[in-house]
């Protein structure tokens, strides 16, 4: 069965600081996807990124890095020199990659962020 | 190319009446899916469409709720007789037909419903 683990519910740090937020994740294909989602007040997803499980190598997109484990089965992501608007929930998904078939996303629980000026 | 396009965005209703929530996928795609996201929680997968089709609604609950993404127009979620429990945001995505596995998912911005 596929499962994420976001054990960190809420994180609250002060503007500028790092902060990393983990997720671990279960699965029994060989093949899947992760994602990560940052969900603002607003309400709406916003889609961060997507890796595949081939790939393993760690990503940095500006403020953001992302940090695939496979031996750990762990995508944690990291906001560096964090800002008020980076406040948001973040979701960590798995999906499985079928071919000729579908894939429903597999949310974690979320970890809320608080950035304080 | 438009993303996926939900309505409304915000819709109240009370107890015992209907909610309809539609979404339009994005051009060209065929596959459509439904999530719930109680307060508090995170994203559950309802079911599954393709045209015409639901193929997987294992996360559909029994009664009351019921989906269709027909050969024209949006896909249609359903509630019926509604309770303060259904109370949530909806989210719809879509993917494209493709035979690469790389069945990517596309949401859009989600419909509150609020049961009064």
């Amino acid at each position: 069965a596929q499962k994420v683990t976001q054990a960190q519910t809420e994180i609250s740090v002060v503007e500028k600081e790092d902060v990393t937020l983990d997720c671990v994740y279960e699965t029994r294909d060989t093949t899947y996807y992760l994602f990560w989602y940052k969900q603002p007040p607003s309400g709406e997803l916003v889609f961060l990124i997507r890796r595949n499980s081939f790939d393993e190598q760690n990503e940095i997109s500006g403020r953001y890095s992302w940090n695939f484990q496979k031996s750990t089965s762990s995508f944690n992501f990291t906001i560096t020199a964090s800002q008020v608007v980076d406040s948001a929930v973040y979701f960590c998904a798995l999906s499985e990659a079928k071919i000729y078939s579908y894939d429903k996303v597999i949310f974690g629980p979320g970890t809320s962020l608080s950035v304080i000026p | 190319n438009a993303g996926v396009m939900q309505n409304p965005r915000h819709l109240v209703r009370r107890r015992g009446q209907e909610a309809r929530l539609r979404c339009s996928p994005m051009k060209g795609h065929s596959h459509v899916y439904w999530y719930r996201q109680l307060p508090e929680e995170g994203l559950k997968f309802m079911v599954y469409l393709q045209k015409e089709n639901i193929i997987d609604e294992s996360g559909m609950p029994k009664e009351r709720f019921s989906a269709e993404f027909p050969k024209e127009g949006p896909s249609i979620l359903r509630i019926q007789q509604v309770v303060r429990g259904d109370s949530a945001a909806y989210f719809c995505a879509s993917s494209p037909q493709t035979s690469s596995g790389n069945n990517e998912q596309f949401f859009g911005p989600g419909t509150r419903l609020t049961v009064l």
